[in-house]
């Protein structure tokens, strides 16, 4: 079955500075790759998300990247704010099964 | 608020007994997702329904673990005889039928059991 693996699980960064993290799988006929934020004992809310036809989106600070051949997809957010310290969660799907991966633990220092 | 639902928010309960939860999807959606997400880790793949058929059910799921969705709208989630190892949060989710569409998420069911 599809396997998604997300680094780093931790990431501090000050802010105004960048955050990237990154995902890989393993199903090439995957084809959807969203992201999701979860806030302390809140739901997981999409973010962004991208198509296998598209190699990138960019909505204001928040942007991903997919490459296809290498099965890898990473989430960038450029002049990170405090509220943006959260857990972030990519997912993968081909069909109706969403996967997760692991999470990323993002602390923006003020 | 035509977001999906949940109830009960918190459950606490004792090993042995058997607990039930309920989703409530946004309206439109025909297709209903339940996750399990523990401390520190994703939410993991529980069981998917479109609309009142269950298409796919986890290997994560033992025989104490059964889900419904009787009329194709709201769907609940059964455990019986709780074990400790339980203990979670679980998340409902629902999307519009096509591939390619994100999920929402309700503010889960967090279980406890003792």
């Amino acid at each position: 079955g599809e396997n998604v693996e997300q680094h780093p699980s931790t990431l501090s960064v000050q802010e105004g500075d960048s955050a990237v993290i990154k995902c890989t799988y393993s199903d090439s006929a995957s084809n959807y790759f969203p992201w999701y934020k979860q806030e302390l004992g809140k739901r997981p809310q999409l973010i962004i998300d991208i198509r296998s036809n598209v190699g990138e989106k960019k909505d204001q600070r928040i942007a991903v990247t997919l490459n296809k051949t290498a099965k890898h997809f990473s989430l960038h957010i450029t002049e990170t704010q405090p509220e943006d310290s959260a857990v972030y969660f990519c997912a993968v799907t081909g069909t109706y099964k969403y996967i997760f991966g692991t999470g990323t633990r993002l602390k923006v220092l003020a | 608020d035509t977001g999906v639902s949940q109830d009960p928010r918190h459950k606490i309960t004792k090993r042995g007994q058997n607990v039930t939860f309920r989703c409530d999807p946004i309206s439109e959606h025909n297709r209903l997702y339940w996750y399990r997400q523990t401390l520190g880790q994703g939410p993991e793949f529980l069981t998917y329904f479109q609309n009142e058929a269950q298409l796919e059910k986890s290997r994560l799921l033992s025989d104490r673990f059964s889900a419904e969705r009787p009329k194709g709208s709201f769907s609940t989630l059964e455990i019986q005889r709780t074990e400790q190892g339980d203990s979670a949060m679980y998340l409902c989710a629902s999307s519009l039928p096509g591939q390619g569409l994100s999920l929402h998420f309700g503010n889960g069911t967090r279980l406890t059991v003792t």
